[in-house]
């Protein structure tokens, strides 16, 4: 089974909205972590936001906000106000318990509109 | 600065050819990883290494080969066995166990089959 499942292969938000980004994970560990990352088209993998499977508020870092939700296994990335610099692919990623493996979704890739 | 060096940024193999991708960090973190990009696609794990001398595979091993003789570097060699080589090869580091820590990424190497 897919220890991460993002659905949306591609994205479309006007600039200034906000838009959600899907996450699901597979895991029976009690103890793991959530990541986003983004990665441009020049390729490098810049990190976004982590939420621990402990924390009980959703995870925010500026315009970026996780919405985690527990019992249906889901941590979707939220984006506000969206930007022309917002446009990329964006990755979920797990870390399970103390293992030090990162599992990877598909990705969705974003395009934003003027 | 801190921070994870890959090279060459591009390469080109000759078929029967092995060619071997740099990766250093000087962010003294335990745990580094390989990950293969096709186009449009996830990341896919090649191997990781929790410890100097040791070292895991991932889920697409076959034809790529490790070693892990410094802490600061680990070297990822294709080989000719590995047939279809032709992607985007990103190393990442990060401190070991659980928690916040997230993975930091080089910035990739473009490899290329002629």
């Amino acid at each position: 089974a897919q220890k991460i499942t993002q659905t949306q292969p591609g994205m479309f938000v006007q600039e200034k909205e906000a838009v959600t980004l899907d996450c699901t994970y597979d895991t029976s560990d009690q103890s793991y972590g959530l990541f986003w990352y983004k990665q441009p088209s020049s390729g490098e993998m810049i990190f976004l936001i982590y939420q621990g499977s402990y924390d009980e508020q959703n995870a925010t870092e500026g315009r970026y906000s996780l919405n985690f939700q527990k019992a249906r296994k889901s941590a979707n990335l939220v984006i506000s106000a969206s930007q022309l610099g917002d446009s990329a692919m964006y990755f979920c990623a797990m870390r399970e318990g103390n293992f030090n493996k990162f599992y990877f979704g598909s990705g969705t890739k974003l395009n934003v509109k003027p | 600065d801190g921070g994870i060096t890959q090279s060459p940024k591009y390469l080109f193999r000759k078929e029967g050819q092995n060619v071997t991708l740099s990766c250093e960090q000087n962010l003294n973190h335990d745990a580094m990883y390989w990950y293969r990009q096709d186009p449009g696609q996830g990341l896919r794990l090649i191997y990781y290494s929790q410890i100097v001398n040791d070292f895991q595979k991932g889920d697409i091993a076959e034809g790529y080969s490790v070693s892990r003789e410094k802490k600061e570097s680990f070297p990822l060699t294709v080989t000719s066995a590995q047939k279809n080589p032709t992607a985007f090869y990103l190393c990442a580091s990060s401190i070991m166990g659980q928690g916040v820590e997230t993975q930091y990424f080089g910035p990739g190497t473009r490899l290329l089959v002629l």
